[in-house]
């Protein structure tokens, strides 16, 4: 079965720095999902990884995945106080016919002026 | 273009009752997930339908059980509700079922069990 960790859980920052967020998995897959969750609201597709090797960025955010490794990251460059949310990453379980995706506990962030 | 839509948004009910959410995809999107999010935790995928028929199932109790009509909408059914039932259930939608393409979300229901 498929198990995906998250670290850290919790991550508190301050504006200007740089961090990244790892993601572990434990089975083959190559397709994996990042998302951004506020408090009290839905989840926020941020990246869609579907390859070894891929690397996508959107603004102060860099996702890659290195599937044999079975390693995602999700880098902030210069954190600023509206990048604090939740983050979590996914991936797809896609063994048979039963297909899953199998979710992080998800990084709270919290990023300080 | 609306985006994913689910009602009803908050929804109480009692120990042993039943509940129907209903979730409609983006226009043109021919599956959805759906998943439990219980409060501080990480969603838990439930099931997965495309074309109406069920492709994916998680690791949740027969009371669970979804449909999908023709319309590509679909209803979570939940039979003999446990306070452990009550969290945030989310409803995804995709063009197709193979985990390729981005799932976009709905706002939630959220269930609360008393």
């Amino acid at each position: 079965e498929l198990k995906v960790e998250q670290n850290p859980l919790f991550l508190s920052m301050q504006e200007g720095k740089n961090y990244t967020i790892y993601c572990n998995y434990s089975t083959t897959s190559d397709r994996l999902y990042w998302y951004r969750q506020d408090p009290g609201k839905s989840l926020e597709s941020l990246f869609v990884l579907l390859s070894n090797g891929a690397v996508k960025q959107e603004g102060r955010l860099m996702a890659s995945l290195d599937t044999k490794a079975r390693l995602s990251t999700l880098h902030i460059t210069a954190a600023v106080h509206d990048l604090s949310a939740t983050y979590f990453c996914a991936v797809a379980q896609l063994a048979g016919n039963n297909r899953k995706l199998i979710w992080g506990l998800g990084t709270s962030l919290a990023v300080n002026p | 273009d609306a985006g994913v839509t689910q009602s009803p948004t908050h929804l109480i009910k009692t120990r042993g009752q039943h509940v129907t959410l209903r979730c409609s995809p983006i226009s043109g999107h021919k599956s959805v997930s759906w998943y439990q999010q219980v409060l501080g935790q990480g969603p838990q995928f439930i099931f997965q339908y495309y074309e109406k028929e069920e492709r994916g199932r998680g690791n949740f109790p027969d009371r669970f059980s979804a449909r999908q009509f023709p319309n590509y909408s679909s209803e979570l059914n939940v039979n003999a509700l446990l306070l452990g039932d009550s969290a945030l259930y989310l409803c995804a939608s995709s063009p197709r079922a193979e985990f390729n393409y981005e799932q976009y979300f709905g706002p939630g229901t959220r269930l609360t069990v008393t």
